[in-house]
């Protein structure tokens, strides 16, 4: 079966960089869910978009912006890039029908060195 | 704001034993859903287990179970015949299931737990 698909699956920036990470979801997943985890620490929401509209907002960062498009797939892009930036960031992806889980990717390692 | 509560930063449990692992949450909200989640060394997040608030019934997945008492707002999970590949984080997991949250069901984990098997 397919999965949430991102890309790349690791990164490495320098500080001030601007970084691009994508997310593919599950085909017919209409809802997109952009999470961070820290080193050592649980999972952080950021941003969700559903049907290419962003639906929720968690503590995301100015620096950080996303969008879902016409495809579903969604880019979160971050900018001027911090140490504090590196951590693992994953996309999960679940219909809309309220009943079935997110169905999480494998994550984007990002370091900021 | 809901919140998640693992009290336990690291459990250890024999092979072959059972162990069972602590969650709290507190919310206003009455339909809601509770996960656990594993985060083996690759640090993909596996799906263990969901309960659904509205059921009473304990959800069971072969060897994971889960005790869920909805008044306490308890939602721990035990695992029996404990194997080598259980050994991971685990993260409890809150989502709203409220009409007026449609589209916004976020996950709100806990801190984790990470579960040592001893040989």
């Amino acid at each position: 079966a397919a999965g949430v698909i991102q890309s790349p699956r690791h990164l490495i920036k320098e500080k001030r960089e601007t970084a691009t990470l994508k997310c593919y979801p599950i085909p017919r997943h209409d809802t997109v869910y952009w999470y961070q985890q820290g080193p050592g620490q649980d999972p952080q929401f950021l941003i969700s978009f559903y049907e290419k509209m962003q639906s929720d907002k968690g503590s995301i960062p100015d620096r950080f912006s996303a969008q879902q498009f016409s495809d579903y797939h969604s880019e979160l892009n971050m900018s001027s890039l911090e140490l504090g930036d590196s951590a693992l960031y994953f996309c999960a992806s679940s219909p809309i029908d309220g009943n079935t889980e997110a169905f999480f990717g494998q994550g984007t390692r990002l370091t900021v060195v | 704001a809901q919140t998640v509560t693992q009290s336990q930063p690291e459990m250890s449990v024999q092979e072959a034993e059972t162990v069972t692992l602590s969650c709290t949450y507190d919310t206003s909200e009455s339909d809601y859903y509770l996960f656990w989640y594993k985060q083996p060394p690759s640090r993909q997040m596996i799906l263990v287990i969901r309960q659904e608030a509205y059921k009473q019934q304990n959800a069971t997945e072969n060897r994971f179970s889960v005790n869920f008492q909805k008044a306490a707002k308890s939602f721990s999970l035990k695992i029996s015949d404990s194997q080598l590949g259980d050994a991971a984080m685990y993260f409890c997991a809150y989502r709203s299931a409220e009409e007026s949250n449609f589209g916004n069901e976020k996950l709100t984990f806990g801190t984790g737990t990470r579960l040592t098997i001893i040989p």
